[in-house]
């Protein structure tokens, strides 16, 4: 079955980096699109990034472009994301999405659990 | 960006009883790309609907969705008890992606 487990997460000082990993199995890695989305009390859920099954194509929203840099291993079935001058509005729930493989369809057929980055001095 | 309303934000409810929840769009949603997630306490959100009204694999035939244009709707036909949780519908047709706010089923 299809599987997607975050990790990665923790506390972290405002300003500071940290590297999220989603490792998956239980189906073909290279012939999905892979997100990433995160769900805050205060702003609900949010989509932030997409790469392409190759990693040749990346989207970003508004919010996190310039800050944070999504990227795959495919030759590991893993996802990352590097998030670059934390602030406290990125705390939240971050989760690995895979998208369907039908190209131009975002949204979420399988989610991870999620791991918590937690912004705070 | 398209501004995703769900209404209500919170329905008590009884087992067995039909509900309907309701997304509204501040946007036409090109193709009727919009789709409805469950998520359960402590749990990850679950796709049940895309493209509108396509249940997604694996999702019982209670839950279907409608709609077009600004409006679409989610009904369960005769609610479970594992079925009270909170909502949340999502658009996908128009650069950036969003979610709406939620609906939060209770048990009555």
């Amino acid at each position: 079955q299809v599987q997607l487990v975050e990790s990665g997460g923790g506390v972290v000082q405002p300003g500071r980096s940290l590297r999220l990993s989603c490792a998956a199995s239980g189906f073909t890695f290279t012939n999905y699109p892979v997100h990433w989305v995160r769900q805050s009390p205060g702003k609900g859920l949010e989509w932030l990034a997409l790469t392409s099954y190759d990693g040749s194509d990346k989207y970003y929203s508004d919010s996190v472009k310039g800050r944070f840099t999504v990227s795959r291993d495919n030759s590991k079935n893993t996802l990352y994301l590097q998030m670059n001058i934390l602030g406290d509005e990125d705390t939240a729930v971050y989760y690995c999405a895979r998208g369907p493989s039908v190209k131009g369809h975002w949204y979420f057929e399988n989610w991870g659990q999620g791991t918590l980055v937690t912004v705070s001095s | 960006e398209i501004v995703l309303t769900q209404s209500p934000g919170t329905l008590s409810l009884s087992p067995g009883e039909r509900v309907t929840l309701s997304c509204g769009a501040s946007q036409r949603v090109t193709s009727n790309y919009l789709a409805w997630y469950q998520q359960r306490l402590g749990q990850a959100p679950r796709l049940l609907i895309y493209g509108a009204s396509s249940r997604a694999t694996g999702i019982p035939d209670r839950f279907s969705g409608s709609g077009s244009g600004t409006d679409f709707t989610l009904t369960i036909s005769r609610l479970e008890p594992e079925d009270f949780a909170v909502y949340y519908c999502q658009q996908y047709g128009s650069s950036p992606i969003t979610f709406g706010q939620g609906t939060r089923l209770e048990i009555k």
